[in-house]
Order: C-alpha cells, then structure tokens, then sequence
C-alpha cells in the first residue's frame, strides 16, 4: 500500500531532550517536507528537501533540524526541545512534476514538551 | 509577507451547495491547492489550480481569479461525511517546494 509512515505517533518529552521524529515514504517521491499544525494557524512548513541530500528552509525552521540521505526517509530533529514546540507535526511527500503535484501526508506525531 | 484568509467555519445542510472562500496575498504565485481534513486525520488532496477559471472533480470545483488573490471551493450535493476542514494552499515561488497554508475552514454538514 503507497502510504507515508511517521514514528512516534505520539510522543510527551521534556525540555532539552533531543528526539527525532522519523518519516518514511513508499512511493519513490523526490520532494518530503515538515509541517506542523497548531490551532487557529493551520499548516506552516518547517523544512522541504526536493532530492537526497538537498534540503530547505520552510517558514519556521528555527528549533529543527532534517537530513535526507536516502529517497525514502526524511527525519525531524529536535536537538534541544522547548515547549513551544508542542505541535501536531505532519510529514509529506510528491512526485517531483514541477511542484505542482499533490502532497501524501503521514498519519501525525502528536508532540508534548513539558 | 505571505497572508492566507478563510472563514474559520461555515455550517451548511445535507444536500444543499456551500461555497469556501480564500484570499490570499502572497510574494508570487505558482498555484493554489485545497486539502481536506477530517479531524484527527491527516489532509488529503482535492484540487490545484494554476491558471484562471474553474476546475470540475465529481462533486469538488475549485476556482481561481489570479487577478483578485481568490479562489474559491464548491461542494455540492453536500454528505455528511463531508464535516471536515478544508485547507487551501499557494505555492508562492516557481522553484523550491515551498507553500504556505491558510488557517483551514471547518464545515459542519448538519442533517
């Protein structure tokens, strides 16, 4: 079944431990991002990486880091978290055809930072 | 800076049509996208638009003015099963695979 899996699905943690959400695709997608999700602002993209090692900067990397070193996989570092990024976090992928092709998301990461 | 309005809800009655609006003030534009949302669940994709006028999926039509920053998604025949958000979406830059969401609408279909 083409899907994108996320692992944890839920996670409560405390400030300044690091944690690594991963993401993985089935599909061949070139293009995953990040996102998370918080009421009353919808999605706001964290990071994109458009191939194996090429990553962005989305709208709201500060605090996160990613890597991309094979097609399939595309993990969420959070090296010291805070409580502010308590968030529900969604992974996402495409095929590549200029952009404009439409994104599988994962089920979600559900984080806590106390 | 990038903006994307929708109203925050909408209630609308099984059977009957409801229009979902969203405007958006971006730095360019490269297209626009709504995704579903049921709650709890991840969003699924609808329907894109790049160029002016109205795109036809089955029930979902989605529409787009480049001209006045809006688009607009029509459900029609509306189901119960159609209570979710609706999340509309602008690629502001032809390269990269940046995009930048509204803040969702949530639609109540009441019986």
């Amino acid at each position: 079944e083409a899907q994108v899996t996320q692992n944890p699905r839920y996670l409560i943690t405390v400030t300044g431990k690091k944690l690594t959400v991963t993401c993985s695709q089935n599909m061949n997608h070139e293009y995953m991002s990040w996102y998370r999700q918080d009421p009353g602002l919808g999605l706001r993209q964290i990071y994109y990486s458009m191939n194996v090692e090429v990553t962005d900067k989305g709208d709201v990397p500060e605090g996160y880091k990613v890597s991309r070193k094979e097609k399939r996989n595309f993990p969420l570092i959070l090296e010291s978290p805070s409580p502010n990024q308590t968030s529900l976090y969604f992974c996402a992928s495409s095929l590549a055809l200029g952009g404009l092709s439409e994104q599988f998301f994962g089920p979600g990461t559900r984080l806590t930072v106390l | 800076g990038q903006n994307i309005d929708q109203p925050t809800e909408m209630t609308a009655t099984e059977g009957a049509i409801v229009q979902i609006n969203c405007t958006y003030q971006t730095s360019g534009f490269n297209g626009l996208f709504w995704y579903q949302q049921h709650a709890g669940e991840a969003p699924t994709f609808l329907s894109y638009n790049v160029l002016d006028g109205l795109e036809e999926k089955g029930r979902f039509s989605s529409f787009l003015s480049r001209s006045k920053g809006y688009s607009y998604l029509l459900l029609k025949e509306l189901q119960m099963k159609d209570s979710a958000s609706y999340l509309c979406a602008v690629k502001p830059h032809n390269y990269g695979q940046n995009f930048v969401f509204g803040p969702g609408t949530r639609l109540s279909v009441l019986p």
